[in-house]
Parts: structure tokens; sequence; C-alpha cells
């Protein structure tokens, strides 16, 4: 079946230090890829999503790269800020299930200056 | 940016009663979703509802759970009787019918069940 594995948390970085935090999925069809992150007091916001192997998702400083070798999708950034404070979800649909989503367990990341 | 809304943001209810959590989707969407997340372990599917109907559900979603589009822009969960273990944050999610792999989220509802 699906599933996906998250780095265990929490997690505490100076500012500017670089980020990774990894991410296995098991998948039995061909699946989407996500990152979302949950600031505090807020909904789940769309980070960023890779559809096929290699592809790279990126956004606000954030990179993710779609390994079907590894089956990863390690979120990376080269250099926080306090304002990257949040709780952050990996994720993947799969058409072949209706696109439900399939989560990790978060990991929290607190920056401190 | 249009995004997904809940209310309540907490609902505190008595083993055994009834609640309904409500969520208003992104005008356009056509998929609608609900998750839930117990403290402390994974963010779970439960049902996915699309053209009226459920078009996938987990088997979490039992019997004292059910959907619907009451109008043209609220979604709700109800729950009939609540038990203990229904205690989690509930999430309301929609998507684009041209993008229906990108799942739009609200900030949950946690419902305390005592």
């Amino acid at each position: 079946g699906n599933s996906v594995t998250q780095m265990e948390g929490p997690v505490t970085l100076s500012e500017e230090a670089f980020l990774t935090i990894n991410c296995t999925y098991t998948a039995t069809g061909y699946p989407s890829l996500f990152w979302y992150v949950q600031y505090p007091g807020e909904g789940l916001q769309l980070l960023l999503k890779a559809t096929k192997a290699d592809d790279k998702g990126s956004n606000k400083g954030f990179e993710a790269t779609y390994r079907k070798e590894t089956t990863s999708f390690h979120l990376e950034k080269g250099s926080v800020q306090v304002s990257d404070s949040a709780v952050y979800f990996c994720a993947l649909s799969d058409a072949n299930t209706g696109n439900q989503f399939y989560f990790g367990t978060g990991t929290s990341l607190t920056v401190i200056p | 940016e249009p995004e997904v809304t809940q209310t309540p943001s907490h609902q505190v209810t008595q083993m055994g009663q009834e609640v309904i959590l409500r969520c208003v989707p992104i005008s356009n969407h056509l998929y609608f979703y609900w998750y839930r997340q117990i403290l402390g372990q994974k963010v779970e599917f439960l049902v996915s509802f699309y053209n009226n109907e459920i078009s996938e559900k987990s088997e979490i979603f039992d019997d004292q759970f059910s959907v619907e589009r009451p109008d043209g822009s609220n979604f709700t969960l109800k729950i009939r009787s609540t038990k203990l273990e229904d205690s989690a944050m509930y999430f309301c999610a929609s998507s684009d019918p041209d993008s229906t792999d990108t799942q739009y989220f609200g900030p949950g509802t946690r419902l305390t069940v005592l």
C-alpha cells in the first residue's frame, strides 16, 4: 500500500543553518509528492510538489527532488529563518487510490535567532 | 488568495452527542475531502466527495460519520454519536478539477470529546 515515513522531530536550528527533513515513501503506483507546512494556528499550506521522477519542487528557498530510485523526497533549505518555524508534512497522492493523501507524521522545526 | 475555511476552530462536546463540522471549500473546486489527525499521529484520510456523492472512504469512516454539501458553498462532516477516540483535529480540503492531485487545506477544527 501507500505510506510516507518522515524524519522525527522536533528539529531546532540556528538562523541561517542548513535544513534537511528526510521523507521516504512506498507507493503502489506513480504518486505525486508534496510538502505541506503548518504555521502556528493555521492550516496546512502547500509548500511545493513534484509529480514525476527527477522533478524538483521549489518555493520560498525550499527544495525537494523526487527520487524514484531511493523512494525519497527530502526537503532542504540552504539558510533557514526564524519565520520558517512551523510543522512540515511530507505527503503523497496516488491517482490509483482516488487522489487521497497519505501523510507523514510531521516534523516540527524551530529556528532560533 | 482564495482559501478553505472551517468552523468552528474548536468544538468541545460530551460523549454520545452529535457534532457537525463545517467547511467552505474554494469556490470553483469540485472535489472535497475530510482528514483527521489524532494528537501525535499522522493525518489520516476519511472521505472524498464529488458530484454530490462519496467517491472514496477509509475504514475509519464508518456509519457514525456522514458528509453533506447542503448548499453551493458548504461541505459538512457529521459525527452522530461521538466517542472519546473521535477527539482529533479535522481538516477539510478541496481540489480544482484541472489539478486533482493537489489539495488545499483549511485550518482545521479541533474536536474534544469529554
